[in-house]
């Protein structure tokens, strides 16, 4: 079983504050790595598929960055507004096999 | 835009009853899938569909059965239910077959099953 961790597990920042968390990935046999989007009482939504070492994405407010070769991806979100509360997930996909979910960075924003 | 369509929502079992959980998307898409989150713990595969027809185990698969009954329909059945499955549960499912690089998970709603 793939060892994918996320760091911090839980914080809290003011809203207007910018903020990011990690995920950590087995650097070999990289094929894709995803982030996802999960608040309170919905489902989980894609933001970001990532394939690349050296990706970058971007939607509004929130970018992701990818490094393969030293096994993490970063989540940046700029300017915390309440609305960006929720729990954000990385899966990684290697060669083969199924996706492996992280267990999460839980983001509260304070307003 | 319906997605995924899970149900049901909430569900109480008391030990060795049995459930199952439906799961139906609308996407056409070819592979389906069961989760279960934990606190603490990422999202885990219990089964999951890469096609019509075919079905395979995940990470944590005992106590669990599935069904693919078309392109549409996955479902998950607990035949004796136990504490330790207390859980949510989670359908998905994605555009192309299993690994492929540009797949993304399309969630349903999820499913808070407790057993006593």
């Amino acid at each position: 079983i793939l060892n994918v961790e996320q760091s911090p597990q839980s914080l809290h920042v003011q809203e207007g504050d910018s903020t990011n968390f990690t995920c950590s990935f087995p650097s070999s046999n990289f094929y894709a790595l995803h982030w996802y989007r999960w608040e309170t009482a919905k489902s989980p939504e894609a933001l970001f598929v990532m394939t690349l070492n050296g990706d970058e994405k971007k939607k509004g407010r929130i970018s992701a960055t990818l490094n393969t070769k030293e096994g993490y991806s970063y989540l940046y979100i700029k300017g915390s507004q309440p609305e960006d509360s929720a729990t954000y997930l990385c899966a990684f996909g290697n060669y083969g096999q199924n996706f492996v979910f992280g267990p999460g960075t839980r983001l509260s924003v304070l307003p | 835009n319906a997605g995924v369509t899970q149900t049901p929502k909430f569900q109480v079992l008391k030990t060795g009853q049995s459930m199952t959980l439906q799961c139906a998307q609308d996407m056409n898409h070819n592979s389906m899938y069961w989760y279960r989150q934990d606190p603490g713990m990422g999202l885990r595969l219990i089964y999951y569909s890469a096609s019509e027809g075919t079905t395979d185990k995940g990470e944590v698969p005992n106590g669990y059965n599935v069904s693919r009954l078309n392109k549409r329909e996955f479902s998950l059945r607990l035949e004796s239910a136990a504490p330790s499955q207390t859980s949510v549960y989670f359908c998905a499912s994605s555009e192309r077959d299993m690994g492929a690089a540009n797949e993304k998970l399309f969630f349903g709603s999820g499913t808070q099953l407790s057993v006593l």
